[in-house]
């Protein structure tokens, strides 16, 4: 079965560093692959995804993610962070089955 | 990008009772699915809606207990069916165009149950 694995479940950060949230799925065809981000108080909104080509993609707010197939990996990177990036973020794979299987999710805070 | 409004957004309601939770969708869209998020936990997807069709439900998931509708291409219901206190989580609607497409989420709908 299809599942994805996000290694960081609460990551602390001062504004400015960098941040880098781990994932890992397990599948073994073709994915699609995304991030998803979700603010205190607002709906989940996409924040990048990858279906084919660059493996590194460049998301909103200055947020990317690299897609290793060899690791089967999408980790999701942003140089420096601001007290606005503190939300919820999950990864997700869109396998050939069509559905959207998520990672169990990361809390950020960001430390102003 | 489909703009999808959920209603009601919250409600709190006793044991043993049923919710309906409508998703309605700006624009025609392929696939409208259901998720829940419980608390402090991630999505997990109870189905998806199809157009004229009975849902297609995962795993743990019954039609007895989440009956969903779908009557076109821009509106959907899910009722939860005689709740008890662990079906409070959040109840999101999302939609795509193609099954392998990026999906659109909802505000939710946080049900508490007592």
């Amino acid at each position: 079965a299809q599942s994805v694995s996000q290694h960081n479940h609460h990551v602390i950060l001062s504004e400015a560093a960098s941040l880098e949230l781990g994932c890992n799925y397990s599948y073994g065809g073709t994915v699609n692959l995304f991030w998803y981000v979700q603010y205190p108080g607002q709906h989940l909104q996409l924040l990048l995804k990858y279906f084919s080509g660059d493996p590194l993609v460049k998301g909103i707010k200055g947020f990317e993610a690299e897609f290793i197939k060899s690791k089967f990996s999408f980790n999701l990177r942003k140089p420096s962070v601001q007290w606005s990036d503190t939300a919820e973020y999950f990864c997700a794979v869109n396998a050939d089955t069509g559905k959207l299987i998520f990672g169990q999710g990361t809390t950020l805070q960001v430390k102003p | 990008s489909a703009v999808i409004s959920q209603k009601p957004s919250r409600d709190i309601c006793q044991r043993g009772t049923s919710l309906t939770i409508q998703c309605q969708v700006d624009s025609q869209v392929t696939m409208m699915f259901w998720y829940r998020q419980q608390p402090g936990q991630s999505l997990t997807l109870i189905a998806t809606a199809n157009q004229g069709s009975e849902a297609t439900y995962e795993s743990g998931f019954v039609i007895d207990k989440f009956p969903i509708s779908r009557p076109n291409l821009t509106f959907s219901t899910l009722t939860v069916s005689n709740m008890s206190p662990e079906d409070s989580s959040i109840y999101l609607c999302s939609v795509g165009q193609v099954s392998y497409n990026e999906q659109f989420f909802g505000p939710g709908t946080r049900l508490t149950v007592l």
